[in-house]
């Protein structure tokens, strides 16, 4: 597609309940990176993944979260028993590469809303 | 000290007036600077990457300064349309990977 995907735009879930949450990078960017953003907040990285290089975890919050990536295609991001502090936008952006020089290009974004 | 900071703001500008944000970065080894704009409720867009030499792409030019470790954003002849946070964004070198680094954004009104 022309731009990175995301669905759903919008979650509501129950607080306990897992929850997945998809994205489709660019076609031919390599580089993959998930973010949260809270309600009048700045962004917080998550994870990325570039090529078949191990991915960088060191921003995921709790061993709650985890996040795979198919290739260089789809990645998901998954929340298991949400808590309301998970309430956020969730981003998902590509680059041609991860590397200097290269900036993102980021999806709509996923409304998770625990209730 | 944050990685990356930003005055939040908001700066209230009349139409056609010139404004200047600044943003700080603490990794003095960091790499790769640009500035995003994010519009209420919605994703983040590049608008512009700051180059060591200066980067103007119309009425928008981004400045590095190394030795002080901040850069800048000065945008000329502001329109209402350019009401919007401006997100700096900062590559610090960390173990090779290349997680960039968002400030909280500092708010622009521009208000007729």
């Amino acid at each position: 597609g022309a731009g990175v995907s995301q669905s759903p735009s919008n979650k509501v879930t129950e607080k306990g309940k897992d929850v997945e949450l998809r994205c489709d990078p660019i076609s031919g960017h390599t580089a993959l990176y998930w973010y949260r953003q809270r309600l009048g907040q700045g962004l917080e990285f998550l994870i990325y993944f570039q090529g078949n290089s191990a991915p960088d975890k060191s921003g995921l919050p709790s061993d709650r979260f985890s996040a795979e990536r198919t290739g260089e295609s789809v990645s998901t991001l998954t929340i298991q028993r949400t808590q309301q502090e998970d309430s956020a936008v969730y981003l998902c952006a590509s680059s041609p590469a991860a590397g200097m020089g290269y900036g993102y290009t980021f999806g709509s974004g996923t409304r998770l809303t625990v209730v | 000290r944050k990685e990356v900071e930003q005055d939040p703001g908001p700066f209230n500008v009349p139409e056609g007036a010139t404004v200047a944000f600044n943003c700080t970065y603490s990794n003095s080894a960091s790499q790769s600077f640009f500035w995003y704009r994010q519009d209420c409720r919605k994703e983040p867009k590049l608008l512009m990457s700051v180059y060591s030499s200066g980067n103007e792409d119309g009425r928008f030019t981004a400045q590095l300064n190394r030795a002080s470790q901040y850069i800048s954003l000065l945008i000329r002849d502001s329109k209402l349309s350019d009401s919007a946070t401006y997100l700096c964004v900062v590559n610090p070198p960390t173990s090779g990977t290349y997680k960039y680094i968002f400030g909280t954004g500092t708010r622009l009104k521009v208000l007729a």
